[in-house]
């Protein structure tokens, strides 16, 4: 069955230092995954999906087959990255979404 | 930029009420979900909708839940009965090819 796990429910990191959201994922299928983005309950916005290979906000992240991982990673963390990250897969003949349960960053001076 | 609208952004209802939520999604998109967010939990997959019918659904829609673009522009989300573990933020999705999915901001449903 496809599953998504990110493993850490908080990091805190220190403003300009490096960050690393990990995500590893489940599935028997080729995958097509997502980062999103939730600030302060607002609605979720897209980050980044790996087929694209963009950066978004300095924001980065490659697909690991072997490992099986999707890490979200930032050179140097700002305040405003502060909120709810939320990795994603997509799954299923209707193509939705798996969630991971959510690494909520918190970025302090 | 297009934007997926929900409507209401809260709604507080009795149990074993029925509440309609509803969702304009972007006009030219052609697939629609519905998700859930229990406070503190993780986004779960509700449903999906493509060329008016539902091609996908969770354990969680149960015969409770209903779904409904009546009009070529709303997608609504109907729960008959409603028990308080319906407590939960709801959000509309939808998209057009396979990489563009778009959230709406959510309806905060509260049972009491």
């Amino acid at each position: 069955a496809q599953r998504v796990t990110q493993p850490e429910k908080l990091l805190s990191v220190f403003k300009g230092a490096p960050v690393e959201l990990k995500c590893n994922y489940s599935y028997s299928g080729s995958p097509e995954l997502f980062w999103y983005v939730q600030y302060s309950r607002q609605r979720l916005q897209l980050l980044l999906r790996h087929i694209s290979r963009e950066s978004i906000k300095g924001f980065t992240a490659d697909l690991n087959k072997g490992e099986t991982s999707f890490h979200l990673k930032k050179p140097f963390a700002q305040e405003e990255d502060s909120a709810m990250y939320y990795c994603a897969l997509v799954t299923g003949t209707a193509s939705k979404l798996t969630f991971g349960t959510g690494t909520r960053l918190q970025v302090t001076l | 930029e297009p934007e997926v609208t929900q409507t209401p952004s809260h709604q507080v209802t009795q149990m074993g009420q029925e509440v309609i939520l509803r969702c304009v999604p972007i006009s030219n998109h052609l697939y629609f979900y519905w998700y859930r967010q229990i406070l503190g939990q993780k986004v779960e997959f509700l449903v999906s909708f493509y060329n008016n019918e539902i091609s996908e659904k969770s354990e969680i829609f149960d015969d409770q839940f209903s779904v409904e673009r009546p009009d070529g522009s709303n997608f609504t989300l109907k729960i008959r009965s409603t028990k308080l573990e319906d407590s939960a933020m709801y959000f509309c999705a939808s998209r057009q090819d396979h990489y563009g999915y778009t959230f709406g901001s959510g309806t905060r449903l509260t049972v009491v």
